[in-house]
């Protein structure tokens, strides 16, 4: 069973571009979960999508969007970057319907200049 | 709405003393409770999670927490610190939020610091 991955590790981006992330959930799992995490702060929750489609968000504007396969893979997608989007971003996967736990990848650090 | 509150940012312990780490959660008992940890530059990683099979729960690394309803916490504990339990550790709920739909909820984290 392998894990989840996230593609890029690191990105740098100038203010007001627009990044796509990637994630890889673990097979079988049809729940994945983005979060946005500011130096020293702990998780923020972003969106949940649940087989392809949203089902819950965070607070967290409308330029913060996102996509998820029936490979089990999924995109977090942020237009219009501002200098605070700097921070690690990270996707977990759970089996069902986000009940249990839920399993990290080991994040994208995106950098806004 | 279901709020974890973990007490205390930073922890310091002396290597070999006993770490504990306290999580509070606010409402109705979630299904479940999770306790993550998070090296520098890395994800988070699952220590151990209640499920309410038992109230005493035994996690990786020798860590372990006790689910205590009437006082609505979900203390992390350790007998004896090792230089490598310094990490940061979050606290977590999962609440549901429609349907049959859950999400987890995050305390602020706690970074646990060892001192030789």
């Amino acid at each position: 069973e392998t894990g989840v991955t996230q593609s890029p590790t690191h990105l740098i981006k100038t203010r007001g571009q627009q990044v796509t992330l990637r994630c890889s959930s673990q097979s079988g799992h049809n729940t994945v979960s983005w979060y946005q995490q500011a130096l020293g702060q702990g998780p923020q929750f972003i969106f949940q999508y649940y087989r392809e489609e949203e089902n819950g968000r965070g607070n967290f504007p409308p330029r913060f969007s996102g996509l998820q396969f029936p490979n089990y893979s999924s995109e977090l997608n942020v237009n219009a970057l501002e200098l605070d989007d700097s921070a690690l971003y990270l996707c977990a996967s759970t089996p069902g319907q986000g009940a249990g736990e839920q399993y990290f990848g080991p994040g994208t650090r995106l950098t806004v200049t | 709405a279901q709020s974890v509150t973990q007490l205390g940012s930073h922890v310091s312990v002396s290597e070999g003393a006993l770490v504990l780490l306290r999580c509070n959660y606010s409402s109705s008992v979630p299904p479940y409770l999770f306790w993550y940890v998070q090296y520098p530059n890395q994800g988070l990683q699952l220590l151990l999670k209640y499920t309410s099979a038992a109230t005493l729960v035994k996690g990786i690394n020798g860590f372990e927490a006790e689910f205590k309803k009437s006082e609505t916490s979900f203390h992390l504990t350790k007998p004896s610190a090792h230089m490598s339990d310094a990490a940061e550790y979050f606290c977590a709920v999962s609440s549901r939020f429609m349907d049959s739909n859950y999400q987890l909820i995050w305390g602020a984290g706690t970074k646990l610091i060892i001192k030789p």
